[in-house]
Order: C-alpha cells, then structure tokens, then sequence
C-alpha cells in the first residue's frame, strides 16, 4: 500500500525567509512518480512539479527547489525568499504506473498549511 | 487552452438526498479521475476512467456512489443517498495517456446537513 507523510501540518514564517517542506513516502513499487501541488485559498490544486523514480536529480525552478533521496524516501521542497503569495497549503502525492501506461491515481499527503507573514 | 470544468461549484443538500456533479475535461485527456478531500485532508481518489472504461473504482463506497463517462469525454459523479459524512469538495482531474501529471478543475463544495 502507498502512503505519503507530511508531518509538518503548519508553518509559519516572515516574508523573505527559506522554508522547507517535508514529505515522506512508502510504496512497494519501484517505478513510481512523485508530485508536489498548491492549493492556494481559491482552492483550485495547481500542478508545480513531477519527479520519477529513476531520476534523483534535485531540480530548481526560481525560488522553488526540489530534494528527492530514495534512500530516505523523501521528497523534500524548499521556497527561497519567501514571498505573502506563497500562501497556500501545499500537498506531497505519489502515484504508480497502471498497466495501460498511464498513471494511477495520486495519494495524497495530509498537506501543509505555509503561512507566509508579511 | 481551457481548464477542467466542473458544475456546480457549490451544492447544499439534505442528507438522505440524491446529488449530481458533473466534469467536463481538458480536451484529448483520456484520463479522468474523481477525488473526494474532506476539509482537512489530502484529497482521496474515488474512481479512474481510461475513456470510457473503469480503472480503478477500489475506493468508491458503490453502495451510495456511482460515476460514468459514457463517450469517453465527460463525467457524471452521483450521491444516492447522501449522508453527512459526504460533506467535502468533490475534485475532478484529467491527464494525457503517458503523461503523468493531473490537472484538476475547481471542484464542488458539498454541504449535507
């Protein structure tokens, strides 16, 4: 069975700080696909990223950075320079390939809340 | 290019009640998948369709739940008879054949009271 962690349910920091967040993840599987959405308070999940499990190159797009260890199973995400915009609840997913070659439905973390305080 | 699309936006119904909602999804997305996120929560999936065929129902309580997406486009999610342990926003999301990523509509905001 698959299972994410996200043990930080909220986080408050200043604006301009870095904040990291914390995700784990379980699975039997060894080609799985891990994921990172926004959900800002309009409530609509926005895509950011999506990492393979074959590929544990960290990846940085603007203030966003990704972590992704397999030996740990974790699957870190970090904001530089915190901005009020960055508000949101931000939530950890795995998903596996099914056998039609798509992919199967994302588990989802609990989610943490990221206060961004001005 | 336009976004999943889902109605109605929000729903108040009493419990017992029967309740609709429908997804319309990204154009040429084969993929379409129903996830229920109590407040709270992560959002849970309840069904995958490829087309028109179910992948993976595992986690929709069939006893009260149905879903269908007759042509293959879009996507009816039903409550009969709803309860109050029902009251969440009903996610759809949609995806590419070989393409890992979902993206997902605004959901439907449902009270039971």
């Amino acid at each position: 069975a698959q299972k994410v962690t996200q043990a930080q349910t909220e986080i408050s920091v200043v604006e301009k700080e870095d904040v990291t967040l914390d995700c784990v993840y379980e699975t039997r599987d060894t080609t799985y696909y891990l994921f990172w959405y926004k959900q800002p308070p309009s409530g609509e999940l926005v895509f950011l990223i999506r990492r393979n499990s074959f590929d544990e190159q960290n990846e940085i797009s603007g203030r966003y950075s990704w972590n992704f260890q397999k030996s740990t199973s974790s699957f870190n995400f970090t904001i530089t320079a915190s901005q009020v915009v960055d508000s949101a609840v931000y939530f950890c997913a795995l998903s596996d390939m099914y056998s039609g070659g798509g992919a199967d439905g994302l588990t989802f973390g609990k989610g943490t809340h990221l206060i961004i305080q001005p | 290019e336009a976004g999943v699309a889902q109605s109605p936006r929000y729903k108040i119904i009493e419990k017992r009640q029967s309740v609709a909602f429908w997804c319309n999804p990204i154009s040429g997305h084969a993929t379409l998948y129903w996830y229920q996120q109590i407040l709270g929560q992560g959002p849970k999936l309840l069904i995958q369709f490829q087309n028109n065929g179910v992948v993976d129902d595992s986690q929709l309580p069939k006893d009260r739940f149905s879903a269908e997406r007759l042509k293959g486009v879009d996507s009816t999610l039903k409550i009969q008879p709803a309860k109050l342990e029902d009251s969440a926003v009903y996610l759809c999301a949609s995806s590419l054949p070989g393409i890992y990523e979902q993206y997902f509509g605004p959901g439907t905001r449902l009270t039971v009271t």
